[in-house]
């Protein structure tokens, strides 16, 4: 079956623009995650939904960074007001459920000027 | 909260030689322990996991211990080929929530 997508695949956006990037989840799975890579570094943890339960928003690096997920499915992560530190990959997976393994997307190469 | 310490950080190899990972973390009530490897460019896959309640599990040329008593964990994988050539990240799951990575290794396997 499909696995996680993302879009877009690249953004390239100037400093203190907004922008949306969006993750489909496999069909099926609860858990929805975001990263963020940042070159060759590892995997930062940004915000994790479980079924209809609130959102762990724990590892949101600011409040310019927000997430939605519509409807148990899709998820949009919003940043506000881009830095050139926001530049990195950022990345979306997706697990059955909780503890269980997660299957990530390609990711979205974002490039703050 | 977990913190997953990983190393080496980089690791050089020649064709058919064996390579060894080492990872480990920090919150006692972890457990599971997934390796991923990610190709230049691409994304993470996972290539093996284990869960708390063995010390071992294998595939084929790849395999994973757990020491729980000790908080470590690692990837061993013989007979490398230059396919096997990319960056390995180690993860451990607490709480029931999210998995914290440590920071990778980057694997070169020379001819």
């Amino acid at each position: 079956g499909a696995g996680v997508s993302q879009s877009p695949s690249n953004k390239v956006t100037e400093k203190g623009k907004d922008v949306e990037l969006r993750c489909d989840p496999i069909s099926g799975h609860t858990a929805l995650y975001w990263y963020r890579q940042s070159l060759g570094q590892g995997l930062e943890f940004l915000i994790y939904f479980q079924g209809n339960s609130a959102p762990d928003k724990s590892g949101l690096p600011s409040d310019r960074f927000s997430a939605e997920r519509t409807g148990g499915s899709v998820s949009t992560l919003t940043i506000q007001r881009t830095q050139q530190e926001d530049s990195a990959v950022y990345l979306c997976a997706s697990s059955l459920g909780v503890g269980e393994t997660q299957y990530f997307g390609p990711g979205t190469r974002l490039l703050v000027l | 909260g977990e913190n997953v310490e990983q190393h080496p950080s980089t690791l050089s190899v020649q064709e058919g030689d064996s390579a060894v990972i080492k990872c480990t973390y920090s919150d006692s009530a972890s457990n599971y322990f997934p390796w991923y490897k990610q190709e230049l460019g691409k994304r993470p896959q996972l290539i093996i996991d284990i869960r708390s309640n063995v010390g071992e599990k294998k595939d084929q040329r790849i395999a994973v211990t757990l020491n729980k008593t000790a908080k470590h964990f690692s990837l061993h994988i013989t007979e490398t080929q230059p396919e096997d050539s990319a960056v390995y990240f180690c993860a451990a799951l607490s709480g029931y929530s999210t998995l914290t990575f440590g920071k990778g290794t980057m694997l070169l396997v020379s001819p």
